[in-house]
């Protein structure tokens, strides 16, 4: 099955920006997906990307795609301390089920 | 639309007990998912409708997990005989004909 593999923790300072990584083993992925959950909340759909894309930009959230190296990035410019949450990717093909990382903990300090 | 709700939010439970939970799908949402996420863990799937046929069912879903979508709108996820590995947030999502899950705010069940 898939793999999708995620740093757990990631920390910046208020105005920087945060780069989250993910990093999947299944090539065949059709959509790449970047969710935010907030603390004892559902998952919030952020951002998605085809696989026949390199770059999608919505407002201060830019995707990434390294189909060869089986690479996804989330950039958040201009992070805020609203921002800090857990992000979790997620990847599906054809059969409609993500499969998702572990999540990534940003935490945006003053 | 108000998105996707769930009921209970929370739900205590003695071990050997049987629990329900319901998901309300944003309506015309053809597919409705159900995935568990334990602390610290992505959410796992746990089985998928489409209108009202159960499509799939993950390996972790054993006998004494039950799902049904009656008319293809809201669905009930029952545990039968609740044990304490089952505590943990249980997520629903619903989606339109493309491929992006719109999910609730989850019912978090404890098992003691």
């Amino acid at each position: 099955g898939e793999d999708v593999e995620q740093s757990l923790f990631l920390s910046v300072r208020e105005g920087d920006s945060s780069v989250i990584n993910c990093t999947y083993t299944d090539s065949s992925s059709t959509y790449l997906y970047w969710y935010k959950q907030e603390p004892g909340a559902g998952l919030q759909l952020l951002t998605y990307i085809f696989s026949n894309m390199d770059m999608k930009q919505d407002q201060r959230l830019t995707v990434l795609l390294n189909k060869k190296d089986k690479h996804l990035s989330l950039r958040i410019a201009d992070t805020q301390t609203g921002d800090s949450a857990i992000y979790f990717c997620a990847l599906s093909g054809g059969s409609y089920i993500p499969t998702f990382g572990r999540g990534t903990s940003l935490i945006v300090h003053p | 639309d108000t998105g996707v709700s769930q009921n209970p939010r929370h739900k205590i439970t003695k071990r050997g007990q049987n629990v329900t939970f319901r998901c309300d799908p944003i309506s015309e949402h053809n597919r409705l998912y159900w995935y568990r996420q334990t602390l610290g863990q992505g959410p796992e799937f746990l089985t998928y409708f489409q209108n009202e046929a159960q499509l799939e069912k993950s390996r972790l879903l054993s006998d004494r997990f039950s799902a049904e979508r009656p008319k293809g709108s809201f669905s009930t996820l029952e545990i039968q005989r609740t044990e304490q590995g089952d505590s943990a947030m249980y997520l629903c999502a619903s989606s339109p004909q493309r491929d992006e899950q719109y999910f609730g705010p989850g019912t978090r069940l404890t098992v003691t």
